[in-house]
């Protein structure tokens, strides 16, 4: 069974700190990933898509990367602002077994970036 | 419309009682999610419909919990005799792909029942 992990749970940085936000999965058969943003009460936004033969994909500040074979994917946020402030949530699409075809999210990182 | 459209918003039941959830996806999407999220929580899978059929619902917790998509667009999700634990944020998802290659996922605002 897929399992994802978010390391750190909640991150606290001053405005201009470029930060990083890390996301480790236990079943490398994935057919992508993707970087999510939660505002409170709110539903997830798609930050992110890296599909399992890329190694990174960039929008604006944001950047992701990938490792598949040691199951890891970083997302850096450059220059951080207020507005920033969010719940951060990775996700996999399983390619095989139980996991086959479906998002499995980590708990998520809780960013405050105070001005 | 131009995104994913649940409702209601926001739903408050009793202990007991049945509950219907709508979701509306993105125009030509065929497949559909629904996710549930408790606080604190990221979101779990329920069921996954490719077109009119559940392709995969493992994720349904009990035999409470039901959806459907009968003309392959808009999907209901009902949940009978509601219990307090049944209490969450109730997601729905749509994508233009559906399983094996599963494209950009896009997400409604969600359905918060609580259950009294």
């Amino acid at each position: 069974k897929q399992e994802v992990t978010q390391i750190p749970a909640a991150l606290s940085v001053p405005e201009g700190e470029n930060l990083v936000l890390n996301c480790s999965f236990t079943d490398s058969a994935i057919y992508n990933l993707q970087w999510f943003r939660q505002d409170p009460g709110k539903g997830l936004t798609s930050l992110l898509l890296i599909q399992s033969s890329q190694r990174e994909q960039t929008s604006g500040r944001l950047n992701a990367s990938l490792d598949k074979s040691s199951g890891r994917s970083t997302l850096y946020i450059a220059a951080s602002q207020p507005g920033d402030s969010a719940t951060y949530l990775c996700a996999v699409t399983g390619a095989g077994g139980t996991s086959y075809g479906k998002l499995t999210f980590g708990q998520g990182t809780i960013l405050t970036v105070h001005p | 419309g131009a995104g994913v459209s649940q409702t209601p918003s926001n739903k408050v039941t009793e202990k007991g009682k049945y509950v219907e959830l709508r979701c509306d996806p993105i125009s030509g999407h065929t497949a559909l999610y629904w996710y549930r999220q408790s606080l604190g929580q990221g979101p779990e899978f329920l069921i996954y419909f490719q077109g009119t059929g559940a392709a995969d619902d493992s994720g349904l917790p009990n035999d409470r919990f039901f959806a459907v998509r009968p003309e392959g667009s808009v999907s209901t999700l009902k949940i009978q005799r509601t219990e307090r634990g049944d209490s969450a944020v109730y997601l729905c998802a749509s994508s233009r792909l559906g399983a094996p290659n599963t494209g950009e996922l896009f997400f409604g605002e969600g359905s918060r029942l609580t259950v009294l």
